[in-house]
This record gives C-alpha cells, sequence and structure tokens, in this order.
C-alpha cells in the first residue's frame, strides 16, 4: 500500500522567509502528486498538481514544487511568504495504474504559521 | 468553476440519532464522489468511495452499517450517520471527481455527538 509522510508539523516563519515543506510517498509505480491548503476555516483548496512531463510545477500563489522521483520526494516551496499562507499544508498522491487509482493517498500535514 | 458543497456546516445530536450529510457538486457532474473524516490536527483519512448508482466501497475498518453512503444522482452524494455516538464526532469532509484525476473538496461538516 502507498504511504506519505510529511517531514514537519509545525513551521513557523517571519514574513518574507522562503518556505520548504518536506512530502515523500512510498510506491514503486506512477504517481500521481498534489499539493493541498487549508486555510483557517476554510475547505481544501488545490496548490498544484503533477502528472507527468517537467518535474518542476509551479501552482497558484507563488508556490512550486520538483518531482525528484529518485527519492519519491515532491516537496514545497515558495522563496518569500506572507502572512496569508498561514495555513495547513496537506501532499497527496495517487497511484493512476492501480484498480484504485482516484483514491488519495494523504501525508499528515504541516501547520504553517507566518508571523507579521 | 469546481464548487462542492456540503450540507449542515455544523450538526450536533443527541447519542443514539442519526445524522445525514449532503455533499453536492454545483457546477460539474461527479460520478464519484469520497468521504474522508479528520480529527482534530490530523490529517483526512478516507472513509468510502461512493459511486452513482451503485454501492460504495468503504475502506478497511469503516463500517457500512454505520456510516450509510447514497449516491442518487450525478451531484449528490450523502453520508448518513446511523445511532451516533460521541466517538463519532468529527469533522467530516466530502470531495467530488472531476475529470480523470482531480478531487475538489467540500468545506467539511463538524459533527458533535452529545
Amino acid at each position: 500500500a502507498q504511504s506519505v509522510s510529511q517531514h514537519n508539523h509545525h513551521v513557523i516563519l517571519s514574513e518574507a522567509a522562503s518556505l520548504e515543506l518536506g512530502c515523500n510517498y512510498s510506491y514503486g509505480g506512477t504517481v500521481n502528486l498534489f499539493w493541498y491548503v487549508q486555510y483557517p476555516g476554510q475547505h481544501l483548496q488545490l496548490l498544484l498538481k503533477y502528472f507527468s512531463g517537467d518535474p518542476l510545477v509551479k501552482g497558484i500563489k507563488g508556490f512550486e514544487t520538483e518531482f525528484i522521483k529518485s527519492k519519491f520526494s515532491f516537496n514545497l516551496r515558495k522563496p518569500s511568504v506572507q502572512w496569508s499562507d498561514t495555513a495547513e499544508y496537506f501532499c497527496a498522491v495517487n497511484a493512476p495504474g492501480k484498480a484504485a487509482g482516484n483514491k488519495l493517498t494523504f501525508g499528515g500535514g504541516t501547520r504553517v504559521l507566518v508571523k507579521p | 468553476g469546481a464548487v462542492v458543497s456540503q450540507h449542515p456546516s455544523r450538526v450536533i445530536c443527541k447519542s443514539g440519532t442519526s445524522v445525514k450529510i449532503e455533499c453536492r457538486s454545483l457546477d460539474f457532474q461527479a460520478t464519484t464522489m469520497f468521504w474522508y473524516r479528520q480529527f482534530p490536527k490530523q490529517s483526512l483519512m478516507l472513509m468510502a468511495t461512493s459511486n452513482e448508482g451503485s454501492k460504495a466501497t468503504y475502506e478497511q475498518g469503516v463500517e457500512k452499517d454505520k456510516f450509510l453512503i447514497n449516491h442518487a444522482s450525478l451531484t449528490l452524494s450523502t453520508l448518513t450517520v446511523t445511532s451516533a455516538h460521541p466517538e463519532d464526532s468529527s469533522f467530516y469532509i466530502c470531495s467530488a471527481m472531476r475529470g480523470t484525476y482531480e478531487q475538489y473538496f467540500g468545506p467539511g461538516t463538524r459533527l458533535t455527538v452529545t
């Protein structure tokens, strides 16, 4: 079974600092990769997704990820955070080659607090 | 586009009663919807996959008789928590498939069982 792990449970940053959230998955086959954000009191929103092609993916709000297949990782990065980036961030994968390919497996989430 | 709604957003019920939560895709049709449960400060745990016109597929450890799922149309799936108990108190989130692999999430329903 596939699993997803996020390295940090909590991250505290100051505005303008750079952000990198780690995410690794365990599955040997083809995967689709997702990063979601959950702002306080709001629903999950898709930040970016990777299906195939260029492993460097740019998402919304200045976020990006680089899929490193050899390391089974797709860390989330943002060069300069803002106070409004305070949220919880989840990475997730699904395995399109499997019968249950639509099912998402989520990481444990990382709470990010950006101090003004 | 790709808006998913849930109703109610919050519900408080007494132990032993049943509660129905609705999940609607407002601007697209979804043959597949998913139901998740999110405990405080934890990630989303998939409970079941809801397929329009067929029986739901439950994840291991999820009681199908306790969490009844009905996907009666391409825009509506319902989750009924039967004979609710305090340990069922949680945040329930649905998502709807749009396209091949993308899921769009509802805002969640906070269930409190007293």
